[in-house]
């Protein structure tokens, strides 16, 4: 089982900042299927990125994710009030799926 | 619109089990896994397994391995979720999503929440 650790588990940033959110994995993540979702306070989860680096339809350009094997990230470029919410990442490479524990970005 | 319309909040005691629906509209039902994804209160995402409506292949969370049923019926584009033998730890906000063809879930449900308590 792939194991997805995020860090850091809170960010503090104000709006117009840059966010850089990790996500390591305990192993490689096959063919680079690693997906990050953004959740805000009671609603299901939204598809940002997958595929480590494509957008899904209708995400803002600011959001971007990299990497590859065991390493990812999500950059957000300039933050909007609107993107202050839990970010997880997911591996869909391999089963079982798994998501990581969540980074929480925060208004400072 | 593509949708998946959960099923409402249920309470339930220690022990009984528990039964979810997510009803699929505007698109093939068969073409697109669904998963199944819970959160408890206050934590994170678990992911707890999938199904193919097309052949009705599974696949399922280790630890809920013999407690967890998933099902689909493609008359009515209803995909179904079983959990068994409950504990209050399995508390929580339950998820289907509508899956790409590679695994990530692109549509979600709007949750139904499970609560376990005596």
């Amino acid at each position: 089982e792939i194991v997805l650790t995020q860090s850091p588990g809170t960010l503090s940033l104000s709006p117009g900042d840059r966010a850089t959110l990790s996500c390591r994995a305990s192993q490689s993540v096959s063919s680079s299927y690693l997906a990050w979702y953004q959740q805000k306070p009671g609603q299901a989860p939204r598809l940002l990125i997958y595929g480590a680096s494509s957008r899904a339809t209708g995400i803002p350009d600011r959001f971007s994710g990299s990497g590859s094997g065991t390493d990812f990230t999500l950059t957000i470029s300039r933050l909007e009030p609107e993107d202050f919410a839990v970010y997880y990442c997911q591996q869909y490479g391999g089963s079982p799926y798994s998501f990581g524990q969540g980074t929480k970005l925060e208004i400072k | 619109q593509v949708q998946l319309v959960q099923s409402g909040a249920e309470v339930k005691k220690p022990g009984a089990s528990v039964k979810v629906s997510c009803k699929a509209s505007g698109y093939t039902f068969t073409t697109y896994a669904i998963s199944w994804v819970r959160q408890a209160p206050g934590q994170g995402l678990e992911w707890m397994g999938w199904i193919t409506p097309y052949n009705g292949n599974t696949d399922y969370a280790q630890k809920l391995q013999g407690r967890v049923t998933v099902t689909t019926d493609t008359s009515t584009s209803t995909a179904y979720m079983e959990l068994r033998s409950l504990r209050s730890d399995d508390t929580a906000v339950y998820y289907c999503a509508r899956e790409s063809y590679t695994g990530y879930s692109i549509i979600w449900g709007q949750g139904t929440l499970v609560t376990v308590s005596s």
